[in-house]
Protein backbone atom coordinates (compact mmCIF):
# COMPACT_ATOMS: atom_id res chain seq x y z
CA UNK A 1 0.00 0.00 0.00
CA UNK A 2 2.01 3.14 -1.12
CA UNK A 3 -0.56 5.76 1.36
CA UNK A 4 -2.11 7.32 -2.10
CA UNK A 5 -6.05 6.76 -2.43
CA UNK A 6 -8.01 7.04 -5.54
CA UNK A 7 -11.21 6.66 -6.09
CA UNK A 8 -13.39 5.46 -7.57
CA UNK A 9 -11.27 2.20 -8.53
CA UNK A 10 -13.82 1.40 -11.56
CA UNK A 11 -15.86 4.11 -13.55
CA UNK A 12 -18.55 2.93 -16.80
CA UNK A 13 -19.80 5.80 -18.58
CA UNK A 14 -20.77 6.69 -21.84
CA UNK A 15 -19.40 8.51 -24.84
CA UNK A 16 -19.87 12.67 -24.26
CA UNK A 17 -20.16 12.38 -20.58
CA UNK A 18 -18.35 13.93 -17.64
CA UNK A 19 -16.30 12.09 -15.47
CA UNK A 20 -14.43 13.15 -12.12
CA UNK A 21 -11.51 11.09 -11.03
CA UNK A 22 -10.31 11.76 -6.92
CA UNK A 23 -7.15 11.53 -5.39
CA UNK A 24 -5.51 12.05 -2.10
CA UNK A 25 -1.76 11.76 -1.68
CA UNK A 26 0.40 10.96 0.97
CA UNK A 27 0.25 12.34 3.98
CA UNK A 28 2.83 14.93 4.29
CA UNK A 29 3.19 15.12 -0.06
CA UNK A 30 2.66 18.07 -1.84
CA UNK A 31 2.80 17.01 -5.20
CA UNK A 32 0.07 15.14 -7.22
CA UNK A 33 0.70 13.97 -10.28
CA UNK A 34 -1.81 12.61 -13.09
CA UNK A 35 -1.23 9.54 -15.51
CA UNK A 36 -3.10 7.70 -18.22
CA UNK A 37 -2.15 4.41 -19.21
CA UNK A 38 -3.98 3.25 -22.40
CA UNK A 39 -2.50 0.02 -24.81
CA UNK A 40 -2.51 2.29 -27.77
CA UNK A 41 -0.54 5.51 -25.78
CA UNK A 42 1.13 3.54 -22.99
CA UNK A 43 1.91 5.57 -19.51
CA UNK A 44 1.55 9.23 -20.40
CA UNK A 45 2.24 11.87 -18.27
CA UNK A 46 -1.14 14.08 -17.72
CA UNK A 47 -0.42 17.33 -15.12
CA UNK A 48 1.29 18.34 -11.81
CA UNK A 49 0.02 19.82 -9.31
CA UNK A 50 2.55 21.48 -6.15
CA UNK A 51 0.73 23.18 -3.02
CA UNK A 52 -2.63 23.71 -5.34
CA UNK A 53 -0.85 25.52 -8.25
CA UNK A 54 -0.25 23.37 -11.34
CA UNK A 55 3.68 23.19 -11.96
CA UNK A 56 3.39 21.42 -14.98
CA UNK A 57 1.66 20.01 -18.06
CA UNK A 58 2.43 17.16 -20.07
CA UNK A 59 -0.23 15.39 -23.19
CA UNK A 60 -3.29 16.41 -21.20
CA UNK A 61 -6.42 17.30 -23.78
CA UNK A 62 -8.49 20.39 -23.63
CA UNK A 63 -11.15 18.64 -22.76
CA UNK A 64 -9.45 17.27 -19.09
CA UNK A 65 -8.59 19.29 -16.02
CA UNK A 66 -7.43 18.80 -12.87
CA UNK A 67 -7.21 20.83 -10.06
CA UNK A 68 -5.40 20.51 -6.62
CA UNK A 69 -7.80 21.43 -2.85
CA UNK A 70 -6.74 23.11 0.12
CA UNK A 71 -5.99 19.81 1.90
CA UNK A 72 -4.04 18.71 -1.19
CA UNK A 73 -6.74 16.55 -2.39
CA UNK A 74 -6.58 16.65 -6.11
CA UNK A 75 -9.54 15.75 -8.58
CA UNK A 76 -8.73 15.05 -12.52
CA UNK A 77 -12.24 16.12 -14.70
CA UNK A 78 -12.63 14.47 -17.99
CA UNK A 79 -15.01 15.96 -20.37
CA UNK A 80 -17.10 15.31 -23.79
CA UNK A 81 -15.71 11.41 -23.28
CA UNK A 82 -14.64 9.67 -26.38
CA UNK A 83 -14.06 5.95 -26.65
CA UNK A 84 -10.25 6.89 -26.74
CA UNK A 85 -10.36 7.90 -23.28
CA UNK A 86 -10.76 4.28 -21.67
CA UNK A 87 -7.69 4.06 -19.64
CA UNK A 88 -6.17 3.81 -16.35
CA UNK A 89 -5.79 6.89 -14.93
CA UNK A 90 -3.16 6.73 -12.23
CA UNK A 91 -2.22 9.45 -9.80
CA UNK A 92 0.85 9.55 -7.96
CA UNK A 93 2.54 11.80 -5.18
CA UNK A 94 6.07 13.28 -3.93
CA UNK A 95 6.69 14.87 -1.00
CA UNK A 96 7.99 17.82 -3.04
CA UNK A 97 9.45 18.03 -6.67
CA UNK A 98 11.81 16.37 -9.07
CA UNK A 99 14.19 14.74 -6.61
CA UNK A 100 11.55 13.26 -4.94
CA UNK A 101 10.23 9.14 -5.69
CA UNK A 102 6.78 9.09 -6.39
CA UNK A 103 4.03 7.10 -4.91
CA UNK A 104 1.61 5.91 -7.31
CA UNK A 105 -2.23 4.80 -6.36
CA UNK A 106 -4.04 1.97 -7.46
CA UNK A 107 -5.37 3.97 -10.33
CA UNK A 108 -8.77 4.05 -11.54
CA UNK A 109 -10.05 2.11 -14.76
CA UNK A 110 -12.12 4.21 -16.98
CA UNK A 111 -14.34 2.57 -19.79
CA UNK A 112 -16.46 4.77 -22.15
CA UNK A 113 -18.82 2.78 -23.84
CA UNK B 1 11.60 16.11 -25.27
CA UNK B 2 13.28 13.15 -23.56
CA UNK B 3 12.36 9.75 -24.81
CA UNK B 4 12.79 6.14 -23.15
CA UNK B 5 12.96 3.47 -25.24
CA UNK B 6 13.08 -0.85 -23.96
CA UNK B 7 13.85 -2.70 -26.86
CA UNK B 8 12.38 -5.98 -25.04
CA UNK B 9 8.68 -5.86 -25.42
CA UNK B 10 9.09 -9.83 -23.59
CA UNK B 11 11.76 -11.19 -22.16
CA UNK B 12 11.40 -15.10 -20.41
CA UNK B 13 13.85 -16.81 -17.07
CA UNK B 14 13.93 -19.61 -14.90
CA UNK B 15 13.29 -19.16 -11.34
CA UNK B 16 16.73 -18.46 -9.95
CA UNK B 17 18.14 -17.41 -13.08
CA UNK B 18 19.80 -14.08 -13.30
CA UNK B 19 18.01 -11.52 -16.25
CA UNK B 20 19.04 -8.35 -17.56
CA UNK B 21 16.30 -5.60 -18.73
CA UNK B 22 17.52 -2.88 -21.03
CA UNK B 23 16.49 0.55 -21.24
CA UNK B 24 17.86 3.67 -23.54
CA UNK B 25 17.39 7.34 -23.21
CA UNK B 26 17.31 10.64 -24.98
CA UNK B 27 18.32 13.41 -23.38
CA UNK B 28 20.45 16.49 -23.81
CA UNK B 29 19.80 17.70 -19.82
CA UNK B 30 22.90 16.52 -17.37
CA UNK B 31 21.29 16.30 -14.51
CA UNK B 32 18.24 14.00 -14.20
CA UNK B 33 17.07 10.75 -12.76
CA UNK B 34 16.45 7.09 -13.84
CA UNK B 35 13.65 4.18 -12.61
CA UNK B 36 12.87 1.19 -12.59
CA UNK B 37 9.02 0.37 -12.20
CA UNK B 38 7.08 -3.04 -11.70
CA UNK B 39 3.99 -3.30 -12.97
CA UNK B 40 2.20 -6.60 -11.77
CA UNK B 41 -1.09 -8.15 -13.22
CA UNK B 42 -2.65 -6.33 -10.14
CA UNK B 43 -1.70 -3.00 -11.94
CA UNK B 44 -0.23 -1.20 -9.30
CA UNK B 45 2.69 0.78 -9.94
CA UNK B 46 5.88 -0.15 -7.73
CA UNK B 47 9.07 1.89 -7.37
CA UNK B 48 12.05 -0.85 -7.89
CA UNK B 49 14.92 1.16 -7.98
CA UNK B 50 16.20 4.57 -8.75
CA UNK B 51 19.70 6.77 -10.10
CA UNK B 52 20.46 9.92 -9.74
CA UNK B 53 22.33 10.83 -12.81
CA UNK B 54 25.40 12.46 -11.10
CA UNK B 55 26.02 9.22 -9.15
CA UNK B 56 28.51 7.31 -10.73
CA UNK B 57 27.72 4.57 -8.66
CA UNK B 58 25.06 1.91 -9.69
CA UNK B 59 22.12 1.87 -7.52
CA UNK B 60 21.31 -1.72 -5.69
CA UNK B 61 18.16 -2.91 -3.83
CA UNK B 62 18.47 -6.12 -2.91
CA UNK B 63 18.24 -8.53 -5.80
CA UNK B 64 17.47 -5.67 -8.59
CA UNK B 65 21.29 -3.37 -9.44
CA UNK B 66 21.74 -1.29 -12.56
CA UNK B 67 23.86 -0.84 -15.23
CA UNK B 68 23.72 2.98 -15.76
CA UNK B 69 26.11 4.10 -19.10
CA UNK B 70 25.67 7.72 -18.98
CA UNK B 71 27.65 8.29 -21.58
CA UNK B 72 25.67 5.71 -24.18
CA UNK B 73 22.33 6.78 -22.02
CA UNK B 74 21.94 3.18 -20.96
CA UNK B 75 19.90 2.10 -17.88
CA UNK B 76 19.82 -1.65 -17.53
CA UNK B 77 18.32 -3.30 -14.92
CA UNK B 78 19.51 -6.78 -13.85
CA UNK B 79 17.49 -9.20 -11.61
CA UNK B 80 19.49 -11.81 -9.91
CA UNK B 81 17.83 -15.23 -8.09
CA UNK B 82 14.75 -14.44 -10.29
CA UNK B 83 11.22 -15.34 -8.49
CA UNK B 84 8.11 -16.00 -9.59
CA UNK B 85 6.61 -13.01 -7.89
CA UNK B 86 9.00 -10.99 -10.06
CA UNK B 87 6.94 -11.76 -12.84
CA UNK B 88 5.30 -8.25 -14.14
CA UNK B 89 5.38 -5.51 -16.90
CA UNK B 90 8.34 -3.85 -16.00
CA UNK B 91 9.04 0.47 -16.91
CA UNK B 92 12.01 2.34 -17.48
CA UNK B 93 11.91 6.35 -16.62
CA UNK B 94 13.15 9.32 -16.55
CA UNK B 95 12.53 12.58 -14.81
CA UNK B 96 14.77 16.03 -15.68
CA UNK B 97 15.84 17.04 -11.97
CA UNK B 98 14.58 20.62 -13.17
CA UNK B 99 12.19 22.40 -11.03
CA UNK B 100 9.03 22.36 -12.63
CA UNK B 101 10.08 19.57 -15.15
CA UNK B 102 7.40 16.85 -16.65
CA UNK B 103 6.67 14.11 -14.75
CA UNK B 104 8.20 10.99 -15.56
CA UNK B 105 8.73 10.01 -19.14
CA UNK B 106 7.76 6.02 -19.48
CA UNK B 107 9.15 3.37 -22.22
CA UNK B 108 6.78 1.08 -23.35
CA UNK B 109 7.69 -1.69 -20.94
CA UNK B 110 9.10 -5.65 -21.10
CA UNK B 111 6.94 -8.18 -19.85
CA UNK B 112 9.16 -10.63 -17.74
CA UNK B 113 8.09 -13.91 -17.52
CA UNK B 114 9.44 -16.26 -14.83
CA UNK B 115 9.68 -20.10 -15.85
CA UNK B 116 9.55 -22.28 -12.83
Amino acid sequence: DSGVTQTPKHLITATGQRVTLRCSPRSGDLSVYWYQQSLDQGLQFLIQYYNGEERAKGNILERFSAQQFPDLHSELNLSSLELGDSALYFCASSERDSYNEQFFGPGTRLTVL
Amino acid sequence: AQTVTQSQPEMSVQEAETVTLSCTYDTSESDYYLFWYKQPPSRQMILVIRQEAYKQQNATENRFSVNFQKAAKSFSLKISDSQLGDAAMYFCAYRSALIGADGLTFGKGTHLIIQP
